[in-house]
């Protein structure tokens, strides 16, 4: 049983297409969150969503776009795609402060 | 926003060494967390530790939340103790909650 699981694992596509990661957790979890890992292993919050309400919103590019369509699930769009975009993006969880965050396994992107 | 520092920022251990990583953050946390990332890439949740000890079979972790430090210990590593060990700390701001990351120490043990 998967606490926070994403899809795809790998994605591997050209510069200018538009793509989506999925994320869903099963842990009844308030807040979810989207974190990009860089080459340098450095891990940054692009996103949380508390709810299905855009709560956090780390001066990320308007070319990514966050969606939950209800608090269990918090998708990733992507468009125009661009080679810096490549990185690991990482969806996590969490009770919203009163415990520990739970991260789904990460989406290794590569764009060339 | 709170500053998260690690060290040592590499280490390398012959296999059954003990080895002691710090994270020292520079404001006052409600959460404070250790994460081990393995060559696979997962991020494996070590520790939730706000504050106090806590053991989990070879590794322990201690926060003093009061003097804005961490430590976590491995004991007789082991080759499979290999990847990025990450600190990551939350403060709460209104309704929002995020976690920050330190750099990682990237811990190598040679069999």
């Amino acid at each position: 049983d998967t606490a926070v699981s994403q899809t795809p694992k790998y994605l591997v596509t050209q510069m200018g297409n538009d793509k989506s990661i999925k994320c869903e957790q099963n842990l009844g979890h308030d807040t979810m969150y989207w974190y990009k890992q860089d080459s340098k292993k450095f891990l940054k919050i692009m996103f949380s969503y508390n709810n299905k309400e855009l709560i956090i919103n780390e001066t990320v590019p308007n070319r990514f776009s966050p969606k939950s369509p209800d608090k269990a699930h918090l998708n990733l769009h992507i468009n125009s795609l661009e080679l810096g975009d490549s990185a690991v993006y990482f969806c996590a969880s969490s009770p919203a402060g009163r415990s520990g965050y739970t991260f789904g396994s990460g989406t290794r992107l590569t764009v060339v | 926003g709170i500053q998260v520092e690690q060290s040592p920022p590499d280490l390398i251990l012959q296999e059954g060494a003990n080895s002691t990583l710090r994270c020292n953050f520079s404001d006052s946390v409600n959460n404070l967390q250790w994460f081990h990332q393995n060559p696979w890439g997962q991020l494996i949740n070590l520790f939730y530790i706000p504050s106090g000890t806590k053991q989990n079979g070879r590794l322990s972790a201690t926060t003093v939340a009061t003097e804005r430090y961490s430590l976590l210990y491995i004991s007789s590593s082991q080759t499979t103790d290999s990847g990025v060990y990450f600190c990551a700390v939350e403060q709460r701001g209104g309704s929002n909650y995020k976690l920050t990351f330190g750099k990682g120490t990237l811990l190598t043990v040679n069999p």
